[in-house]
């Protein structure tokens, strides 16, 4: 596989549910993200991940929990979540130079 | 903190017709990079085109091009020969310098297009 891949694809749990979103980018860039797109609003960046170092967490409440275990995989762990997390959670990789991120399908996850 | 402002929430063209899609920013820094991507329904976010602030000549790649005007923090996409599969949602895009060590990436609201036969 090519890009940036997202696994599941689409997810619906239940609010005392706990479930994770799983990334992998075959690019070999040493940034990766962690995006919630809501209907109607801009993306919200929720985490970055530095060669595998966190380096920004935007208040994103403790329900979610990022992971990244090495520079190719993320990890985006879901409990206790809530009916207005549902969105489309996107991830993204990048390279310093030339800058651009390179975005997977997301993952559209509904909670009940 | 750095803004990206998409004031055209939709947008339509004709076929084969040009669109442009408007886009300005705020920041204080003097080197950036500027970026189109495209979302078509339901599908991946792909990098329609990117520009890099040192930069004085527009990016262009085939039908699509920007017009980057510096000074007045603008940075419009404009999409010639439309076609049906050009339809998507549109975000503009801002990233800080390499030099500030931030990875992360300012979005618009987006602009969605749709394209009439």
């Amino acid at each position: 596989e090519t890009g940036v891949t997202q696994t599941p694809r689409h997810l619906v749990m239940g609010m005392t549910n706990k479930k994770s979103l799983k990334c992998e980018q075959h690019l070999g860039h040493n940034a990766m993200y962690w995006y919630k797109q809501s209907a109607k609003k801009p993306l919200e960046l929720m985490f970055v991940y530095n060669f595998k170092e966190q380096t920004e967490n935007n208040s994103v409440p403790s329900r979610f929990s990022p992971e990244c275990p090495n520079s190719s995989h993320l990890f985006l762990h879901l409990h206790t979540l809530q009916p207005e997390d549902s969105a489309l959670y996107l991830c993204a990789s990048s390279q310093e130079a030339p800058g651009a991120q390179f975005f997977g399908p997301g993952t559209r996850l509904t909670v009940l | 903190a750095q803004t990206v402002t998409q004031s055209q929430p939709e947008m339509s063209v004709q076929e084969a017709e040009t669109v442009t899609l408007s886009c300005t920013y705020d920041t204080s820094e003097s080197d950036y990079y500027l970026f189109w991507y495209k979302q078509p329904p339901s599908r991946q976010m792909i990098l329609v085109i990117r520009q890099e602030a040192y930069k004085q000549q527009n990016a262009t790649e085939n039908r699509f091009s920007v017009n980057f005007q510096k000074a007045a923090k603008s940075f419009s996409l404009k999409i010639s020969d439309s076609q049906l599969g050009d339809a998507a949602m549109y975000f503009c895009a801002y990233r800080s310098p390499l030099s500030s060590n931030n990875n992360d990436m300012r979005f618009g609201a987006g602009t969605r297009l749709t394209v009439k036969p």
